[in-house]
C-alpha cells in the first residue's frame, strides 16, 4: 500500500506562471488536505476536500489558488500567476476521516518561484 | 480558533540526555495530537497519536503525554542521539475530521555527539 504520493516534488516557476501540484491519496483514502510550509514556519491548513466536493477550504488564499479532487485522478492544488511569496514547501495529506488515526502526510513539493 | 504554541523553539543539547519538548493549546476539545519529526527539506514522518480519550503514547525512546484539561502535552525523549537532530511539529486535530490539523512552529532539536 503505497503511501501519499505527491508531484513534482521540486517545481520552479517564474513569476506569473501557473502551478499545479498532485497528490494521490493512499489507497482507499477520499479525504485530502493540503497544507503550506513557509521558510521557517509551521504547516498552515488550506483546504480539504472530498471526491468532487470542497469541504473546507478556509485556509486558503481568497485569489489565484485552487483545489479539486476528481472523481478519477490525484488532487490537484492550482496556483496562478505565481508570485515570490508562493514559494513554499506544500503537503498533502489523506486520511480515513473518523476513524481517529490520523492522517498520513506525503513527502511534499517545494515551490521555488523566480 | 486552535492556536498551538512550542517551547522552545530551538533545544541544543550534548548526547545521552534525557529531553522534553512541549506543546500547548488553546482549545481543549481536540480529537487527536499528533507528534511529527520533520528533518531539513524533508517531509513529516509520524512518530506519535494521541487520541482525546488517552494520557499517552510510548515508542522506543520515546513518550508522549496529554493533558486536555489544561491544554498540554509533552514529548519525552530517552538518551538522545545525534540521528534525533530534528525539528519536531506538533499538530491538533479539533474536529471530527481527523485530518484537518492545526500545526505548531515547531521545536529545532540538536544533539551534540
Amino acid at each position: 500500500n503505497a503511501g501519499v504520493m505527491q508531484n513534482p516534488r521540486h517545481l520552479v516557476r517564474r513569476r506569473g506562471q501557473e502551478a499545479r501540484l498532485r497528490c494521490s491519496p493512499m489507497k482507499g483514502h477520499s479525504h485530502v488536505y493540503w497544507y503550506r510550509q513557509l521558510p521557517e514556519e509551521g504547516l498552515k491548513f488550506m483546504v480539504y476536500l472530498q471526491k468532487e466536493n470542497i469541504i473546507d477550504e478556509s485556509g486558503m488564499p481568497k485569489e489565484r489558488f485552487s483545489a479539486e479532487f476528481p472523481k478519477e485522478g490525484p488532487s490537484i492544488l492550482r496556483i496562478q500567476q505565481v508570485v515570490r511569496g508562493d514559494s513554499a514547501a506544500y503537503f498533502c495529506a489523506s486520511s480515513l476521516a473518523g476513524t481517529g488515526e490520523g492522517a498520513f502526510f506525503g513527502q511534499g513539493t517545494r515551490l521555488t518561484v523566480v | 480558533k486552535q492556536e498551538v504554541t512550542q517551547i522552545p523553539a530551538a533545544l541544543s543539547v550534548p548526547e545521552g540526555e534525557n529531553l522534553v519538548l512541549n506543546c500547548s493549546f488553546t482549545d481543549s476539545a481536540i480529537y487527536n495530537l499528533q507528534w511529527f519529526r520533520q528533518d531539513p527539506g524533508k517531509g513529516l514522518t509520524s512518530l506519535l497519536l494521541i487520541q482525546s480519550s488517552q494520557r499517552e503514547q510510548t515508542s522506543g525512546r520515546l513518550n508522549a503525554s496529554l493533558d486536555k484539561s489544561s491544554g498540554r502535552s509533552t514529548l519525552y525523549i530517552a538518551a538522545s542521539q545525534p540521528g534525533d537532530s530534528a525539528t519536531y511539529l506538533c499538530a491538533v486535530s479539533s474536529s471530527t475530521n481527523a485530518g484537518k490539523s492545526t500545526f505548531g512552529d515547531g521545536t529545532t532539536l540538536t544533539v551534540k555527539p
